[in-house]
This record gives structure tokens, C-alpha cells and sequence, in this order.
């Protein structure tokens, strides 16, 4: 069965520093792939996604992210994060066998020190 | 920019009551979905939903779950009898349904409390 790991449940990082958060995907073929953000209180907010093309992809609030095929990854990165990107990061996947339903990561906790 | 709303964004309610959570998609969307996230769990897939039908839905969806297009605009879930663990932040979302790469967007979630 697909499934979606995200290793780390927690990491906190100084403001201005960069950041990478990691994702490792289980599935025969190439998925599709999110990244989605969740604020404290508030709603799931696609930051970007990968279909097909070029591997780094380019997203909302200045992250980016790098589909790596032979690592099966899709880790998200920031080079320098703001104090109101603490929030939690979720990654997903979208594959045929799941009938286009998200298969979501755990999530990682991303926390700022000023 | 279009956006998908939900109401209530906060629902209390006893256990073995129904509850019915309100969700109105994008409105040139064609495929709707209900996901759930258990306080510190990951997100799951709850059902789809396409054409007036029900096109795919997990093993959480039992037959004390139901999903309905009541008009042209909203999307409910239906709790028939709310059990403790159906306490949970309730996530509607709605694609566009031109291809398998367009994007499912999201509401802000229904955050339902079983007492």
C-alpha cells in the first residue's frame, strides 16, 4: 500500500535560518505530490505540488521543493524562515491506486526560536 | 479567490446525537471530499464524492456516516449517532475535476467535540 513518511515530528530552527523539511514516499510509480502548510487554528493551505517536469518546484511564501526519484523523496525547503512560518507541514500524495485521494504524511511541527 | 467555506468551525456535541457538518465547494468544482484529523494524528480520507454518488470511501466510513448534495451549492456530512472517537477537526475540500493533476482545496475545517 502507498504510504507517506515524514521522519521528523518536530523541528525548530532560529529565524533567518534555512530550513528542510524531509518526505519519503512509498509507491511502485511516480506519484503526484503536495506539500500543504496548517497554521495554528486554520485550514490546510497547498504551498505547492509536483506532477511531472521539472524536479525543483517553486511554491507560495517562498519555499521550494526538490522531487528526488531515487530517493523517493520530496523534502520542502526555505533558505531563511520568518517567525510566521511556524506552523505544521504536511506532505502528501495523490497515485491512480488511490482513486486521486490525498495519503498523508504525519506531519512535521516546524517551530521558530527569535 | 474562490475559496471553500465551512460551517460551524466549532461543533459540541453529546454522545449518540447526529451532528451535520456544512460544507459549500468551490463552485465549478465537480469532485467533493471529507478528510478527518484526530487531535496530534495524521490527516485521513473519510469518502468522495462525484456525480451525486458516493465514488470511493475508507473503512472509517460506516453506516453511521453519510454524505449528501442536498442543492446545488452545499456539501454535508452526516454523524448519525457521535461516538467519543469521532471527536476530530473535519476537513472538506473540492477539485475542479479536469484532469488527476488539478488541485483538491481545502476549508478551514469543522472542529467536532463528542462530550
Amino acid at each position: 500500500a502507498q504510504s507517506v513518511t515524514q521522519p521528523d515530528i518536530h523541528i525548530t530552527v532560529s529565524e533567518g535560518a534555512s530550513l528542510e523539511l524531509r518526505c519519503n514516499y512509498s509507491y511502485g510509480a511516480t506519484p503526484y505530490l503536495f506539500w500543504y502548510v496548517q497554521s495554528p487554528g486554520q485550514g490546510l493551505q497547498l504551498l505547492l505540488k509536483y506532477f511531472s517536469g521539472d524536479t525543483l518546484v517553486q511554491g507560495i511564501k517562498g519555499f521550494e521543493a526538490e522531487f528526488k526519484r531515487s530517493q523517493s523523496s520530496f523534502n520542502l525547503r526555505k533558505p531563511s524562515v520568518h517567525w510566521s512560518d511556524a506552523a505544521e507541514y504536511f506532505c502528501a500524495v495523490v497515485t491512480m491506486d488511490s482513486n486521486y485521494q490525498l495519503i498523508w504524511g504525519a506531519g512535521t511541527k516546524l517551530i521558530i526560536k527569535p | 479567490e474562490p475559496e471553500v467555506t465551512q460551517t460551524p468551525s466549532h461543533q459540541v456535541t453529546q454522545m449518540g446525537q447526529e451532528v451535520i457538518l456544512r460544507c459549500v465547494p468551490i463552485s465549478n468544482h465537480l469532485y467533493f471530499y471529507w478528510y478527518r484529523q484526530i487531535l496530534g494524528q495524521k490527516v485521513e480520507f473519510l469518502v468522495s464524492f462525484y456525480n451525486n454518488e458516493i465514488s470511493e470511501k475508507s473503512e472509517i466510513f460506516d453506516d453511521q456516516f453519510s454524505v449528501e448534495r442536498p442543492d446545488g451549492s452545499n456539501f454535508t456530512l452526516k454523524i448519525r449517532s457521535t461516538k467519543l472517537e469521532d471527536s476530530a477537526m473535519y476537513f472538506c475540500a473540492s477539485r475542479r475535476g479536469t484532469g488527476n493533476t488539478d488541485t483538491q482545496y481545502f476549508g478551514p475545517g469543522t472542529r467536532l467535540t463528542v462530550l
